[in-house]
């Protein structure tokens, strides 16, 4: 099926370093989301973005809607042991309740 | 209850035999979806069922794969003479209404050998 360019596939860093991960796509989109998935657990959203240009902080997130409603991205910002797991961003259209997923991106914290 | 509910957690099965996943949305939801996530890859929807409406079977990935959602809450998705290609995790979410946010149950892995 259709998915959403994600990218990195996956990052090392040291705890206390910053994160910045985005997600594009060929399709135009009006809500962007962006959810962590724990090992064993089904995905949890992070924070949603309803309008281009959008920038939306959750504490140490920041995401930010692109103004040509094609991209994405999400930092992390004095990363630390529990945010590892995989981000995913995932779009959806105005009239349609499917969601298009990227990959994701894993997050490793080296100790 | 408090979250999507999911079961089994985990379920290993023969190739040709038939399996059901069955999941219990949060209470009051009308939507709910299931999502197919084979490992290292995002997630891929299957089937969408909105309170009474005809569900939406367009991500279904053959004639093997069937859902049904009973009294508008708990749903079953059932893959018939499973293949070791359906082998993945499945997720069930529900929504309080369409283009809500999506909450995840914890998925069930199914793994056919």
């Amino acid at each position: 099926g259709q998915q959403l360019n994600q990218s990195p596939q996956s990052m090392f860093i040291q705890e206390g370093e910053d994160v910045s991960m985005n997600c594009t796509s060929s399709s135009i989109f009006n809500t962007w989301l962006w959810y962590k998935q724990d090992p064993g657990e089904g995905p949890v959203l992070l924070i949603a973005l309803y309008k281009a240009g959008e920038l939306t902080s959750n504490g140490r997130l920041t995401a930010q809607f692109g103004i040509t409603r094609k991209d994405s991205f999400l930092n992390i910002s004095a990363s630390i042991p529990s945010d590892v797991g995989i981000y995913f961003c995932a779009g959806q259209g105005n009239s349609n309740y499917q969601l298009i997923w990227g990959a994701g991106t894993k997050l490793i914290i080296k100790p | 209850g408090a979250g999507v509910s999911q079961s089994p957690s985990n379920k290993v099965t023969e190739k040709g035999k038939d399996v059901e996943l069955r999941c219990d949305p949060i209470s009051g939801h009308t939507a709910l979806y299931w999502y197919r996530q084979s490992l290292g890859q995002g997630l891929e929807f299957l089937i969408y069922f909105q309170g009474n409406s005809a569900p939406d079977k367009s991500g279904l990935p053959s004639d093997r794969f069937s859902a049904e959602r009973t009294g508008g809450s708990v749903s079953t998705l059932t893959i018939q003479r499973t293949q070791q290609e359906d082998s993945a995790v499945y997720l069930c979410a529900s929504s309080l209404v369409a283009q809500e946010t999506q909450y995840f149950g914890p998925g069930t892995r199914l793994l056919v050998l």
